[in-house]
Parts: structure tokens; C-alpha cells; sequence
């Protein structure tokens, strides 16, 4: 079943500008993961965030992690062209099996 | 390094026919494997996962099913396929860290 939820779930924007997406999960999680997916291709791991973190940078990314809500933000600064794709969230539990429960991503187009 | 493979790539079968889907993994061993299933426009279901070497977990009923015959090698399989089973299927692999490691995707349309 998906636990997470994003919003928005389509989102145009202009290169250059910031992109900010959101997830909303149900139960407790251990870790938080977003994905990129370019349209029909397989999933790009980004970040992960676990249970402990509050903030975490990469490049142009930044995530937010606020358990006391259930959710999450995904920033991505300075956008390009290439940054349009669709981005998932994604939590696991714990478990040694690591299954990742999905939510139904968000859309973003970058228009040049 | 690793990689992941899937073929292939698009399908196109008739009701009622069989199906065959093989994911391989190189480079890492004894991986966790995943098939999901996404829907157009839709987030990823996970449709079985495996731990091991003939180990499957199922996580819903289904009209398919999955095998693992070597370390590397995930199957996904259907006896008939229904109308229902078309969508975009995604193999995938995770280690210890948990991050999982997506394959192409192969995408399948039954008529």
C-alpha cells in the first residue's frame, strides 16, 4: 500500500526558479528517500534522510525531514531543463527486508 | 560496480498468454530484489520482494508471481495474462544502506 502522499502533484515552473515539493507519510518510518523519474525510464535514487535528520543538502537539493508531522520537502534550487521529471518519496520502516513505500510523486516541468 | 538489467524493454502480449520477465544483478551479492508495478501517471507498487535464493514475499494477490533460482536473477511470471497486468514493470535491488537501485523498466501492454 503507498504510505506516502505529494504535493503538489504537478508543478510548472521557470528555469532558474526554486522548486519545492512535498510528502505527507502515515506511520513511523526509519529512513525518507526521494527518487527521480525521467518520463518511461527507471528511478534515480537522490537523497536519503533518516528518522534523526531534520535537513539534508546535496547540490541543488535540499530535504527537510519533520516527523512530528509526517512530512517531508523536497527544494530544488535553481532550476534547469533537466530537472523535469516526476520525484517520489519514499519511506521504509526499518525492517531488514528494506521495502520502500511509495507515494504517487509530483510532476515537474522546468520550461526553458 | 553495479548494475542492474531488465529485458526487455517493451512487450506486447495477447490476453490470456504467458509472461516472463527476468531482471539480473552484477556486481554486489546476496541483494535484496523487488518488482514493482506503476500505472500511467500513477507511484510504484511493490508486487513481491525477495531476500534470498528462493525466498518470495507476495504484497498483494495477484494474477502473477515471482522466483529467484539464483543470487542474481529475479523472475516475473503469469500462466495467462489479463487485461489488467498491463503497466510499467521496475526491478530493483537494495543493500545493507537501503537504498534501492532501479532497473529500465519494462512496458507492458496486453491486448
Amino acid at each position: 500500500s503507498q504510505q506516502g502522499e505529494e504535493d503538489p502533484q504537478a508543478l510548472s515552473i521557470q528555469e532558474g526558479e526554486n522548486a519545492t515539493m512535498n510528502c505527507s507519510y502515515k506511520t513511523s518510518i526509519n529512513n525518507l528517500q526521494w527518487y527521480r523519474q525521467n518520463s518511461g525510464r527507471g528511478l534515480v535514487h537522490l537523497i536519503l534522510i533518516r528518522s534523526n535528520e531534520r535537513e539534508k543538502h546535496s547540490g541543488r537539493l535540499r530535504v527537510t525531514l519533520d516527523t512530528s508531522k509526517k512530512s517531508s520537502s523536497l527544494l530544488i534550487t535553481a532550476s534547469r531543463a533537466a530537472d523535469t521529471a516526476s520525484y517520489f518519496c519514499a519511506t521504509d520502516a526499518g525492517s531488514n527486508d528494506y521495502k520502500l513505500s511509495f507515494g504517487a510523486g509530483t510532476t515537474v516541468t522546468v520550461r526553458a | 560496480s553495479q548494475t542492474i538489467h531488465q529485458w526487455p524493454a517493451t512487450l506486447v502480449q495477447p490476453v490470456g498468454s504467458p509472461l516472463s520477465l527476468e531482471c539480473t544483478v552484477e556486481g554486489t551479492s546476496n541483494p535484496n530484489l523487488y518488482w514493482y508495478r506503476q500505472a500511467a501517471g500513477r507511484g510504484l507498487q511493490l508486487l513481491f520482494y525477495s531476500v534470498g535464493i528462493g525466498q518470495i514475499s507476495s504484497e498483494v494477490p495477484q494474477n502473477l508471481s515471482a522466483s529467484r533460482p539464483q543470487d542474481r536473477q529475479f523472475i516475473l511470471s503469469s500462466k495467462k495474462l489479463l487485461l489488467s497486468d498491463s503497466g510499467f514493470y521496475l526491478c530493483a535491488w537494495s543493500g545493507l544502506a537501503g537504498l534501492q537501485f532501479f532497473g529500465p523498466g519494462t512496458r507492458l501492454t496486453v491486448l
